[in-house]
């Protein structure tokens, strides 16, 4: 099966940084790979699938970019609601594997 | 709107069985892939299974051949039925609908019930 590995596990940034995650595969998923945003307490949300597609809704500071087994989330410019912890996941085939997370704090 | 419920969580020991419920409504249920998937507390997300529109299975290896994903497009209603329960399937579960309307399974998960938790525990 393939895994994913995501990076860093945590990070602290303040308000306004750059924030950037990569996600490897362990394998070539083409452009099969989807982020997901979990806040504190609540429900995973999806924000971008197809690798650098914005779910409806989500604001313009995230983008994604990648192919292949090389992925990166992007925040533009944190902001104190971007606290949470980011999961990358492949859906090329089953199993459909997330990543560790990586948890986003503010500085 | 779209919505997803969870319910059926509860204490269960080890060994012992729970049936897992997800009602839908707001969309044409049997039209989407539906999955569970669940998250230990403090843990990451792990995706636990997930049936097609037309009842064709895929199952995690940590949970196949103990769980059952099903559906009831009648009542528009999603299953798991949980068997051989350990102490590593403590965890809240989801269930999330996948994004496009595919009788296959397209993984891309949205939207996502509240949960329901687990805990086997003697």
């Amino acid at each position: 099966d393939i895994q994913m590995a995501q990076s860093p596990s945590s990070l602290s940034a303040s308000v306004g940084d750059r924030v950037t995650i990569t996600c490897r595969a362990s394998q070539d998923i083409t452009n099969y790979l989807a982020w997901y945003q979990q806040k504190p307490g609540k429900v995973p949300k999806l924000l971008i699938y197809a690798a650098s597609i914005l779910q409806s809704g989500v604001p313009s500071r995230f983008s994604g970019s990648g192919s292949g087994t090389d992925f990166t989330l992007t925040i533009s410019s944190l902001q104190p609601e971007d606290v949470a912890t980011y999961y990358c996941q492949k859906y090329n085939h089953a199993p459909w594997t997330f990543g560790q997370g990586t948890k986003v704090e503010i500085k | 709107d779209v919505e997803l419920v969870e319910s059926g969580g509860g204490l269960v020991q080890p060994g012992g069985s729970l049936r897992l419920s997800c009602a839908a409504s707001g969309f044409t249920f049997s039209s989407y892939g539906m999955s569970w998937v669940r998250q230990a507390p403090g843990k990451g997300l792990e995706w636990v299974s997930a049936i097609t529109g037309i009842g064709y299975t895929y199952y995690a290896d940590s949970v196949k051949g103990r769980f059952t994903i099903s559906r009831d497009n009648s009542n528009n209603t999603l299953y798991l039925q949980m068997n051989s329960l350990r102490a590593d399937d403590t965890a809240v579960y989801y269930c999330a609908r996948d994004r496009l309307r595919t009788i296959a399974v397209a993984g891309v998960f949205d939207p996502w019930g509240q949960g329901t938790l687990v805990t086997v525990s003697s």
